[in-house]
């Protein structure tokens, strides 16, 4: 596989379950990102992750969780989320220092009920 | 802190019509300007991208310069297709963390 692939590509949940999104780069870059994009707002960045460490968060709730384990993988991980989450959440990832491209992912949808 | 305004739209055009989509910004430096696009079901993609001032980004028929003195980057495309609808997105990119910054992203419908 080549690229940035996310699994899944659909998910509903309850408010109390506790579930993972997964995203796995391809491309041999040092940094990946969360997004999330709801209808009739700019993407929002979540997290970002240069050389498997933590280097932003924007002030995202402790329901979502993040995880790097290596250069190549990244999750987010859910938990006693609210309706207002459902989006669709996007992985990309990038090379290098200073100003690059973000390469994406198709997403997650992700209904919370 | 850094921002991007462009249109939501929905635009709706005719097939062959020409296509003009305004991105303006505000940022601190000199940054990287992007346009993305997204096609239904799918995740961004980049179209085409501009470093600095006066560069001009093209691919697909699709072009865009960095002006820094009016501090935009419009999207224009001479003649578009029904393949064409989808959601644009400008961007852009500065600082040490390879941050990108989105507008809000214009819904483009091309109608045959």
């Amino acid at each position: 596989e080549t690229g940035v692939t996310q699994t899944p590509r659909h998910l509903v949940m309850g408010m109390t379950n506790k579930k993972s999104l997964k995203c796995e780069q391809h491309l041999g870059h040092n940094a990946m990102y969360w997004y999330k994009q709801s209808a009739k707002k700019p993407l929002e960045l979540m997290f970002v992750y240069s050389l498997e460490e933590r280097v932003e968060n924007n002030s995202v709730p402790s329901r979502f969780s993040p995880e790097c384990p290596n250069s190549s993988h990244l999750f987010l991980h859910l938990h006693t989320l609210q309706p207002e989450d459902s989006a669709l959440y996007l992985c990309a990832s990038s090379q290098g220092a200073g100003v690059t491209e973000a390469f994406f992912g198709q997403g997650t949808r992700l209904t919370v009920v | 802190g850094d921002s991007v305004t462009q249109m939501e739209g929905p635009v709706t055009l005719s097939e062959e019509a020409f296509l003009t989509i305004n991105c303006t910004y505000t940022a601190t430096g000199y940054p990287s300007l992007f346009w993305y696009v997204q096609y239904p079901g799918e995740g961004l993609q980049l179209l085409l991208k501009a470093t600095k001032a006066d560069d001009k980004g093209s691919n697909k028929g699709f072009e865009a310069t960095y002006r820094k003195e009016t501090t935009s980057f419009h999207l224009e495309k001479g003649s578009v297709q029904v393949s064409d609808s989808a959601v644009y997105f400008c961007a852009l990119s500065s600082g040490g963390y390879q941050k990108v910054t989105f507008g809000i992203g214009t819904k483009l419908q091309v109608i045959p």
